[in-house]
């Protein structure tokens, strides 16, 4: 059982529409939370930084951790052609001040957002 | 924002040949760096962490002295594919953290496709 799980996709969704992204997790020391963009050929993009359980907003990205269910979420709201990437989870045991650990991915999910 | 540049971002060699990749964080002091490799439609697996000034940790199964990881300053990694074998061909990231100011996030470099014919 690989650590992080992400459906892979593809999804396919139109202009507009409210996207929900998806990843479990099977490790509970896992504390940090975060959310890639890629496009295609380029590194990952910070999207989202999230410790601990809760919600956290930017703009029309919303991203949400349940660590009770090993569970976390990323919705993006009124979806544009430019969102069209893959969106990556990951996860870490430690950060900021305690130094530096490093991050577990998900697979990753390619999302297409159609004019 | 934090920014990583890497280079090159694209390189073609021949089989046997070693291929040098780096990556500078132009902003900040990356205290540690992170060497990934992604496969087409894969997600990124971690290869190796280096800590400035010392040596670099390798995942399992990741050969050290193919991929030779230098991170001799706060603000440049290099990694170095030795005898590059088609097998070698992906797409290779970095990533620098800053750990002295608590800053979160991680900072990625936008990669160097490496195709080994």
């Amino acid at each position: 059982q690989k650590e992080v799980e992400q459906d892979p996709g593809p999804l396919s969704v139109p202009e507009g529409a409210i996207v929900s992204l998806n990843c479990t997790y099977s490790n509970s020391a896992f504390q940090y939370f975060m959310w890639y963009r890629q496009y295609s050929r380029k590194g990952p993009e910070l999207l989202m930084y999230t410790y601990s359980s809760g919600n956290k907003e930017d703009g029309r990205f919303t991203a949400q951790v349940d660590k009770s269910s090993k569970y976390i979420s990323l919705f993006i709201r009124d979806s544009q052609p430019s969102d069209s990437a893959t969106y990556l989870c990951a996860m870490s045991k430690g950060g900021g001040i305690q130094g530096a650990q490093k991050l577990v991915f998900g697979q990753g999910t390619r999302l297409t957002i159609n004019p | 924002g934090a920014v990583v540049s890497q280079h090159p971002s694209r390189v073609i060699c021949k089989s046997g040949t070693s291929v040098k990749i780096e990556c500078r964080s132009l902003d900040f002091q990356a205290t540690t760096m992170f060497w990934y490799r992604q496969f087409p439609k894969q997600s990124l697996m971690l290869m190796a962490t280096s800590n400035e000034g010392s040596k670099a940790t390798y995942e399992q199964g990741v050969e050290k002295d193919k991929f030779l990881i230098n991170h001799a300053s706060l603000t440049l990694s290099t990694l170095t594919v030795t005898s590059a074998h088609p097998e070698d061909s992906s797409f290779y990231i970095c990533s620098g953290k800053e750990t002295q100011s608590g800053r979160s996030g991680y900072t990625f470099g936008s990669g160097t496709r490496l195709t080994v014919v």
